[in-house]
C-alpha cells in the first residue's frame, strides 16, 4: 500500500499571502497524483489532478508541482475562500487508493 | 452537468446492516467505474470500494472486506453500497464519486454524503 503523507499538517497564513502545501508518497507514483478541497460540512472538490492540471473552473492562484514522490500544492495569493482542508490522492498504485491526512489552511 | 445524488444512511445498531445508494444523471452511467470513499467524523478521507462499468470487478478496502458489498444497477443509473456487520468505526460520513475515464481514477464530483452512525 501506498501511503500518503502531508506537511505541514496546519498552516497559518494571511490573506493576499503565499500558501505551500506538500505531499509525499512512500514509493515512486510517477504523476499520478490529484488534490482536493474540502470546506466544512461540504463533500471534497478536485482541485489538480495528473500532479499539475488545473481542474475545469479551479482558479488559476492554484498550481501543482512535482513528480515521483515529492509534490507541491500551492495557491498564489490566499482568498477568504481558500482556507480550508487540502487533500492529496494518489491512483498509481491500487487498490487501494490512498488520500494524505490532509493540511489546514487557515488564518 | 453530472449530479450524484446518495439516499440512505442514518443509525444503526453494533452487527447490523445498512445499504446506501447513488443516483447518478448527466453522464453515460455505464461508461464509468464508480467509488464510494468515506470520512469519520473530524479525520481524514478513506477510500472504501470501486466498482468497474459494467459490475464484473469489485475492489474494497481492507477495512471493508468480507463485510461491504458495492454494486451497481446500470438500468436505473444507481451505484449502491451495502454493509453488513457494521462496527462503530464504520461510522463516517460515505460519499459516492466518480473517476474520469477508465483509465485513471481521480475523483470528480463527489456525492452530498451520507452520515451512518453506527452506535448501541
Amino acid at each position: 500500500e501506498i501511503v500518503m503523507t502531508q506537511s505541514p499538517a496546519t498552516l497559518s497564513v494571511s490573506p493576499g499571502e503565499r500558501a505551500t502545501l506538500s505531499c509525499r508518497a512512500s514509493q515512486n507514483i510517477n504523476n499520478y497524483l490529484a488534490w482536493y478541497q474540502q470546506t466544512p460540512g461540504q463533500a471534497p472538490r478536485l482541485l489538480i489532478f495528473g500532479a499539475s492540471t488545473r481542474a475545469t473552473g479551479i482558479p488559476a492562484r492554484f498550481s501543482g508541482s512535482g513528480s515521483g514522490t515529492e509534490f507541491t500544492l500551492t495557491i498564489s495569493s490566499l482568498q477568504s475562500e481558500d482556507f480550508a482542508l487540502y487533500y492529496c490522492q494518489q491512483y498509481n498504485y491500487w487498490p487501494p487508493f490512498t488520500f494524505g491526512p490532509g493540511t489546514k489552511v487557515d488564518i | 452537468q453530472v449530479h450524484l445524488v446518495q439516499s440512505g444512511g442514518g443509525v444503526v445498531l453494533p452487527g447490523r446492516s445498512l445499504r446506501v445508494s447513488c443516483a447518478a444523471s448527466g453522464f453515460t452511467f455505464t461508461d464509468f467505474g464508480m467509488h464510494w470513499v468515506r470520512q469519520a467524523p473530524g479525520k481524514g478521507l478513506e477510500w472504501v470500494a470501486m466498482i468497474s462499468y459494467d459490475g464484473k470487478n469489485k475492489y474494497y478496502a481492507d477495512s471493508v472486506k468480507g463485510r461491504f458489498t458495492i454494486s451497481r444497477d446500470n438500468s436505473e443509473n444507481t451505484l449502491y453500497l451495502q454493509m453488513n456487520g457494521l462496527r462503530d468505526e464504520d461510522t463516517a460520513v460515505y460519499y459516492c464519486t466518480k473517476p474520469p475515464g477508465r483509465t485513471f481514477n481521480w475523483f470528480d464530483p463527489w456525492g452530498q454524503g451520507t452520515l451512518v452512525t453506527v452506535s448501541s
